[in-house]
């Protein structure tokens, strides 16, 4: 079966050092994986996704992500936090075949703070 | 440029009363979603459909209710609400491709007294 795991519930960092969000994911086949946020109150915005073209991928506000295939990873990185990225972000894979119905699978989700 | 629009934003209901949840987007996507959101679970498929007069049963569809009588618009209904009904609600609409991007609205949040 598929899944997706976001090994840590909650991220708490400090303004300015690198952020680590870890999600492992059961797929079959080479799936198709997504980042999205979370801001408080609001509706998810997609951060990045893989596609099996180049497996670091580069999205918006300075965040990426490496696909693994070896480990099963898509772990999500940025460089330097800054305080507008606390938020929840939430890893999605889509396995083959799953994509235009209902086999969209969310992570339950990491909460990322930000320290002054 | 609206997008992905959900009205009510917020709605306190007794147990047993219905209500409806709409959901209108403006990008003239095939696949529109209906999503919960509980604390610790992540989101949840409750129904979906993949264009206008179709709809499907998602992973929690008991309880619901949805119509897409127009390609723009998926409601939402409960018909009687119940206290493990709280929760907050997301529509969301994608092209037909497999890898494409889903839009989501701001949420419903939703409270069964």
């Amino acid at each position: 079966a598929q899944s997706v795991t976001q090994l840590d519930s909650h991220v708490s960092v400090s303004e300015g050092t690198p952020v680590l969000l870890r999600c492992n994911y059961s797929s079959s086949y080479s799936p198709s994986l997504f980042w999205y946020v979370q801001h408080p109150n609001k509706g998810l915005q997609l951060l990045l996704k893989y596609t099996s073209a180049a497996t670091l991928v580069k999205g918006i506000n300075g965040f990426e992500a490496e696909f693994k295939k070896s480990e099963t990873s898509f772990h999500l990185t940025k460089p330097s936090a800054h305080m507008s990225d606390a938020a929840e972000y939430f890893c999605v894979v889509i396995p083959m075949g799953g994509g235009a119905t209902n086999k969209l699978i969310f992570g339950t989700g990491t909460l990322l703070a930000v320290q002054p | 440029n609206a997008g992905v629009t959900q009205t009510p934003k917020f709605r306190v209901l007794k147990t047993g009363q219905s209500m409806t949840l709409l959901c209108a987007q403006d990008m003239n996507h095939e696949y529109m979603y209906w999503y919960r959101q509980d604390p610790g679970m992540g989101l949840r498929l409750i129904h979906y459909s993949v264009g206008e007069g179709t709809t499907a049963k998602g992973e929690v569809p008991d309880g619901y209710n949805v119509s897409r009588l127009k390609k723009q618009n998926f409601l939402l209904g409960l018909e009687s609400a119940a206290p493990s009904q709280t929760s907050v609600y997301f529509c969301a609409s994608k092209t037909g491709t497999e890898t494409g991007e889903l839009f989501f609205g701001e949420g419903s949040r939703l409270t069964v007294l």
